[in-house]
C-alpha cells in the first residue's frame, strides 16, 4: 500500500506570491491534516479535513487555506508569501472514523518551503 | 489550551544501552490520547507508540515502552537496547479524544544513539 504522498518536495518562492502544495492520502483514508514545522515553533497544526469538509482549524491566518477533493486528495495553499512562511509542511492521513481505533496518522516526508 | 513540554532538547546514549525521553502535558480534558512520534533526517514522522488515556496500563511496543501518570501529566518514553537507528528526534503529541487528528505537539528531543 503506498505512503502518504506530498509533492513537491521542495519548493522557493518570492514574497508575496502564492503557493499551493499537494497531499495524497493512504488509500482508503478520509482525513487529512496539515502541520507546520520550523525550528522556531516546532510542529503547529493547521487544519483537517474529512470528506471535504474542513472539520479543525488550528491558528493560523488567513493566508494558509485548504480543500479536500472527493478522492481524498488534499491541497493547501499560502497566499502572500512572508518570509517567515518557510517551514516543512507535514501532512498526515488517518481513517479517522471511529475515535483513536483508526485514528492512527500516517505522515508524508514534506514539502520544503523557502520563502525569498 | 493544551500544551506539551518537552524538557530536554538533546540527549544521547550508547548503542545497547537504555534511555528515557521525558514529556509532561498540561490538559484539563479528562479523555485524550498521547502519541511519541520519531522524525529520522528522512523527515517522515512516524509513529513509535501511543497511550490512551483511560487505559491504565503502559503501553508496549518491542523495545519502547512507556510510563503514564496521568495524575502528574507525564508521559516518558523508555528505550531499550538503543539501536543506531534509533537516533532521531522525538516528539510527544496529545490529543483530544473529541479533536479530530489535531495533535499538539511538544518541541522535540533530539536523541543520538552512539556507537
Amino acid at each position: 500500500k503506498a505512503g502518504v504522498t506530498q509533492t513537491p518536495r521542495y519548493l522557493i518562492k518570492t514574497r508575496g506570491q502564492q503557493v499551493t502544495l499537494s497531499c495524497s492520502p493512504i488509500s482508503g483514508h478520509r482525513s487529512v491534516s496539515w502541520y507546520q514545522q520550523t525550528p522556531g515553533q516546532g510542529l503547529q497544526f493547521l487544519f483537517e479535513y474529512f470528506s471535504e469538509t474542513q472539520r479543525n482549524k488550528g491558528n493560523f491566518p488567513g493566508r494558509f487555506s485548504g480543500r479536500q477533493f472527493s478522492n481524498s486528495r488534499s491541497e493547501m495553499n499560502v497566499s502572500t508569501l512572508e518570509l517567515g512562511d518557510s517551514a516543512l509542511y507535514l501532512c498526515a492521513s488517518s481513517l479517522a472514523e471511529y475515535r483513536i481505533r483508526n485514528t492512527e496518522a500516517f505522515f508524508g516526508q514534506g514539502t520544503r518551503l523557502t520563502v525569498v | 489550551a493544551q500544551t506539551v513540554t518537552q524538557s530536554q532538547p538533546e540527549m544521547s546514549v550508547q548503542e545497547a544501552e537504555t534511555v528515557t525521553l521525558s514529556c509532561t502535558y498540561d490538559t484539563s480534558e479528562s479523555n485524550y490520547y498521547l502519541f511519541w512520534y520519531k522524525q529520522p533526517p528522512s523527515r517522515q514522522m512516524i509513529l513509535v507508540i501511543r497511550q490512551e488515556a483511560y487505559k491504565q496500563q503502559n503501553a508496549t511496543e518491542n523495545r519502547f515502552s512507556v510510563n503514564f501518570q496521568k495524575a502528574a501529566k507525564s508521559f516518558s518514553l523508555k528505550i531499550s537496547d538503543s539501536q543506531l537507528g534509533d537516533t532521531a528526534m522525538y516528539f510527544c503529541a496529545f490529543m483530544k479524544q473529541s479533536n479530530n487528528n489535531d495533535m499538539r505537539f511538544g518541541a522535540g528531543t533530539r536523541l543520538t544513539v552512539k556507537p
